[in-house]
């Protein structure tokens, strides 16, 4: 099964909010409340940021926040920081035999 | 405080076996899902499976098995990922990580969920 669907690239000025969709199918997001997000430095290791669909781990700032509706999700992020600069990646379980996906990623600039 | 410390980088020709290794501490072994995944140079995430150390139990991406093999020595706390030929394609940094995994009483499968904690990675590099 293919990577669920992000857009490339996402880009901001300080201070405004962004938001990155991730689009599915009913056998991954539209059918289950598993999506989590995850955020990746280049050359560290990916971090997670939201769990649940909108559950922020605790020490996760208050300013990334997860949603979804039918089949895709997403994650916005506010009041966006130069620090914020990274991949992002959504991810799901899925009934298929991949058993779990992650998506395609999405590079977010600060401008 | 949870730690997932990995093998160091590893370079093989196609063909050769290989083992990398990630051990466990912070956290009880035998009571948690360990998972891998890729991430090839310059590319996203991918899935490899999962283990659950205390009874061995082992879930792959369909994608990764029978090319891959999971295992844990839980005397050790550890997690290994193993391939008996290694192929150019499977030139890429791999993760181990801590993931739960959900029970679904309805269809009686498991669904790995969310990974909180990451190694910090291994490079495994297969060139002739």
């Amino acid at each position: 099964q293919s990577a669920l669907t992000q857009p490339a690239s996402v880009s901001g000025s300080p201070g405004q909010s962004i938001t990155i969709s991730c689009t599915g199918t009913n056998s991954d997001i539209g059918g289950y409340k598993y999506v989590s997000w995850y955020q990746q430095v280049p050359g560290k290791a990916p971090k997670l940021i939201i769990y649940d669909v909108s559950n922020r781990p605790s020490g996760v700032s208050g300013r990334f926040s997860g949603s979804k509706s039918g089949d895709t999700a997403s994650l916005t992020i506010s009041g966006l920081q130069t620090e914020d600069e990274a991949d992002y990646y959504c991810s799901s379980y899925t009934a298929s035999s991949t058993l779990y996906l992650f998506g395609s990623g999405t590079k977010v600039t600060v401008l | 405080e949870v730690q997932l410390l990995q093998s160091g980088t590893e370079v093989r020709k196609p063909g050769e076996s290989l083992r990398i290794s990630c051990q466990v501490s912070g956290f009880s072994f035998t009571s948690e899902w360990i998972g891998w995944v890729r991430q090839a140079p310059g590319r996203g995430l991918e899935w490899v499976g999962v283990i659950y150390p205390g009874d061995s139990d082992t879930k792959y991406s369909q994608s990764f098995e029978g090319h891959v093999t999971i295992s844990a020595d839980t005397s050790l706390s550890t997690a290994f990922l193993q391939w008996s030929s290694v192929e150019a394609s499977d030139t890429a940094i791999y993760f181990c990580a801590r993931q739960a995994v959900r029970f679904s009483q309805t269809t009686t499968s498991y669904q790995p969920v969310e990974i909180d904690s990451w190694g910090q990675g291994t490079l495994v590099t297969v060139s002739s």
